[in-house]
């Protein structure tokens, strides 16, 4: 079993949506959670982190993590073309700089 | 900053060659990671540096991969010999452990796409 899953998508909505994107971890060590979004043919980047269980919102992007279910999730509201990606769950541990990465979802949003 | 830069962006081998993949990070980073990546295990890691010195290799799938950082500013991960099922696509990234937020945030290059006939 990975540490961390995601379901591989891929998910394909309308101009607009709200788009809802999941992860489960099992390692209860883990502390720091990331969103990353990779384009094609191009590396991951950094979209959001949140350390520990809570919400964390940035303009259209929202990342919530529940530690008590090892639920993470991500928000986009008023999804646009340009959000089309693979978007990559993440978590790590305190004081340990491994990160690991869920297998992405690939993500379409059609105009 | 140039952010991280891998060399080569893409390499076509066969079965049994040596491949070495190169990547200058970030400068200042005190980190440096190589990652694998293949559609039916997603991004794994292989190997990571801290102020080059290695840390863990765990991930390093056998002896036929290596790495090195003999500086600050350059590493190389070398396959010898490569075979077919180490097509993937390879990347670098760097860290550094600057204020609260700078141990998570990995930085990563274009990466380099390893195909091996």
């Amino acid at each position: 079993q990975k540490e961390v899953e995601q379901d591989p998508g891929p998910l394909s909505v309308p101009e607009g949506a709200i788009v809802s994107l999941n992860c489960t971890y099992s390692n209860s060590a883990f502390q720091y959670f990331m969103w990353y979004r990779q384009y094609s043919r191009k590396g991951p980047e950094l979209l959001m982190y949140t350390y520990s269980s809570g919400n964390k919102e940035d303009g259209r992007f929202t990342a919530q993590v529940d530690k008590s279910s090892k639920y993470i999730s991500l928000f986009i509201r008023d999804s646009q073309p340009s959000d089309s990606a693979t978007y990559l769950c993440a978590a790590r541990s305190g004081g340990y700089q491994k990160v690991t990465f869920g297998t992405g979802t690939k993500l379409q949003v059609i105009p | 900053d140039a952010g991280v830069i891998q060399s080569p962006r893409h390499e076509v081998t066969e079965m049994g060659q040596e491949v070495t993949l190169r990547c200058k990070p970030i400068s200042g980073h005190d980190y440096l990671f190589w990652y694998r990546q293949t559609m039916m295990r997603g991004l794994e890691l292989l190997i990571y540096f801290n102020n080059n010195v290695p840390i863990d290799d765990s991930g390093m799938p056998e002896d036929r991969f290596s790495a090195k950082m003999p500086n600050a500013s350059f590493s190389t991960l070398k396959i010898q010999p490569s075979e077919p099922r180490d097509s993937a696509v390879y990347f670098c990234a760097s860290s550094g452990t600057g204020g609260p937020s700078g141990a998570n945030v990995l930085t990563f290059g274009a990466g380099s796409r390893l195909t091996v006939l």
